[in-house]
C-alpha cells in the first residue's frame, strides 16, 4: 500500500528564512512525487513534479529513495508563499489517480 | 477555457435534507475526481471516473453518499441524508490521463 505523510500541519517562518516543508512516502514499487498549492481564496494547483527537477517560484524537490522523503525547499521564504502544500504521489501504473497527504499549512510572516 | 467548474459555490442546509453538487470537467479530460477537504482530515478522495465510469470508490464515506457521471461532461455527487459531520469544502478535478490534475473552486458545504 501507497502512503503519504506531511508530519507538519503547521509551519511558520520569517520572510527571507529558509524554509523546507516535509514529505514522506512509502510505496514498494517506483513512485512519482508532486507538490500541490492551493493560495488563498485560489484553486488547488500543480506546483512541481520531481521528474521535472525543476525550480518553480524559488522551490525546490529533490526525491531521497533511500530516505522516501521529496521535501520541498526554499532558501529564501516570501510572504506570498503563505499557503496549504499538499504532497502527491503516483504510483505510475494507476493512471490518473494520486495520493495525498494531508497537508502543510505555511505562514511566512514579514 | 474557464476551467473546471462547480455549483454552488456554496451550500447551506439543515441535516437531513438532500444535497447535489455539480461538476463540469475541463473538454477533453478523460478523469474526474471527486475530493473532501477538512481541517481534520485533510484532502480524501471520495471517488473518480475514467471515461464516465467509477474506478475507485472506496473513499465514498457511506451509503448516504452517491456519484454519478452521466456523460463526459457533468458529473454529480449527491449526499442523502445530509449531516453536520458532512460540512466541507468538496472538489471536483480533472485531468487527461497525466498526474496533473486540475482542480475546480470547490463547494463550501454547511449542514446545520
Amino acid at each position: 500500500a501507497q502512503r503519504v505523510t506531511q508530519p507538519e500541519k503547521l509551519l511558520s517562518v520569517f520572510k527571507g528564512a529558509p524554509v523546507e516543508l516535509k514529505c514522506n512516502y512509502s510505496y514498494s514499487g517506483s513512485p512519482e512525487l508532486f507538490w500541490y498549492v492551493q493560495y488563498s481564496r485560489q484553486r488547488l494547483q500543480l506546483l512541481l513534479r520531481h521528474i521535472s527537477r525543476e525550480s518553480i517560484k524559488g522551490f525546490t524537490a529533490d526525491l531521497n529513495k533511500g530516505e522516501t522523503s521529496f521535501h520541498l525547499k526554499k532558501p529564501f521564504a516570501q510572504e506570498e508563499d503563505s499557503a496549504m502544500y499538499y504532497c502527491a504521489l503516483s504510483r505510475g501504473s494507476t493512471l490518473g489517480r494520486l495520493y495525498f497527504g494531508r497537508g502543510t499549512q505555511l505562514t511566512v510572516w514579514p | 477555457d474557464a476551467g473546471v467548474i462547480q455549483s454552488p459555490r456554496h451550500e447551506v442546509t439543515e441535516m437531513g435534507q438532500e444535497v447535489t453538487l455539480r461538476c463540469k470537467p475541463i473538454s477533453g479530460h478523460d478523469y474526474l475526481f471527486w475530493y473532501r477537504q477538512t481541517m481534520m482530515r485533510g484532502l480524501e478522495l471520495l471517488i473518480y471516473f475514467n471515461n464516465n465510469v467509477p474506478i475507485d470508490d472506496s473513499g465514498m464515506p457511506e451509503d448516504r453518499f452517491s456519484a454519478k457521471m452521466p456523460n463526459a461532461s457533468f458529473s454529480t455527487l449527491k449526499i442523502q441524508p445530509s449531516e453536520p459531520r458532512d460540512s466541507a469544502v468538496y472538489f471536483c478535478a480533472s485531468s487527461r490521463r497525466t498526474y496533473e490534475q486540475y482542480f475546480g473552486p470547490g463547494t463550501r458545504l454547511t449542514v446545520t
